[in-house]
């Protein structure tokens, strides 16, 4: 998946720890979104960016922040990460020529 | 925002045509129809989108009905690699938000 890279891939956290996932792009994209995806479910979208400095809420934005402080960078927070949030986290970029999404990031909360 | 409906799985014989069904009967005259297909636990991978002509391109078609409430993605000669999950969507206007369904399992069998 050229183009949009996330990091970690794999993070096991403890309940009520925090992290901060990165999509970081070099495609030059003004939006960005951030969806999770839950087993035997389609993606769900959490946040997203549609510039530089502007996030809103998706589908599931309860107990996520997100920040978009550099245009290439969307950042995804868990400040207190709970069991249910035990996912895969795509970052998607792109709009009206076709959308690029990475390749996950594998959470688990024990 | 356009609300798509797949059925759930298809199968197909190897070497032969599968033509994807989706209805999108609340698409505006100027959303695009996009089609995702996802293999395992990977992110999702671009296979075409339209307006109101069909399309083609190295993967698959795009027919798409002149009334535009449904469209069908054939891909020509199924392999066993096009086992995948495949979602139809209409990202929304003002957003481009990508609004995901269950999508249809297709099962290429040999």
């Amino acid at each position: 998946n050229a183009g949009v890279t996330q990091t970690p891939k794999f993070r096991v956290l403890k309940t009520g720890q925090s992290m901060t996932l990165l999509c970081a792009q070099d495609m030059n994209h003004e939006y960005m979104y951030w969806y999770r995806q839950d087993p035997g479910m389609g993606l769900r979208l959490i946040h997203y960016s549609v510039g530089e400095g502007t996030t809103a809420k998706g589908e599931v934005p309860d107990g996520y922040n997100v920040s978009r402080l550099k245009k290439q960078n969307f950042l995804l927070g868990l400040e207190s990460a709970a069991p249910s949030q035990t996912s895969v986290y795509f970052c998607a970029i792109g709009r009206y020529s076709g959308y690029t999404f990475g390749s996950g990031t594998r959470l688990t909360v024990v | 925002d356009a609300k798509t409906t797949q059925p759930p799985s298809m199968d197909c014989a190897e070497g032969r045509a599968a033509n994807l069904p989706c209805n999108h009967s609340t698409i505006s005259g100027n959303e695009y129809v996009y089609w995702y297909r996802q293999i395992h636990s990977q992110g999702p991978q671009y296979i075409i989108h339209g307006l109101k002509n069909n399309e083609t391109n190295e993967m698959a078609s795009l027919i798409i009905t002149e009334d535009r409430k449904s469209s069908t993605l054939i891909l020509p000669h199924a392999t066993l690699r096009d086992t995948a999950v495949y979602y139809c969507i209409v990202p929304s206007g003002n957003t481009g938000k990508l609004i995901f369904g269950q999508g249809t399992t297709l099962q290429v069998k040999p």
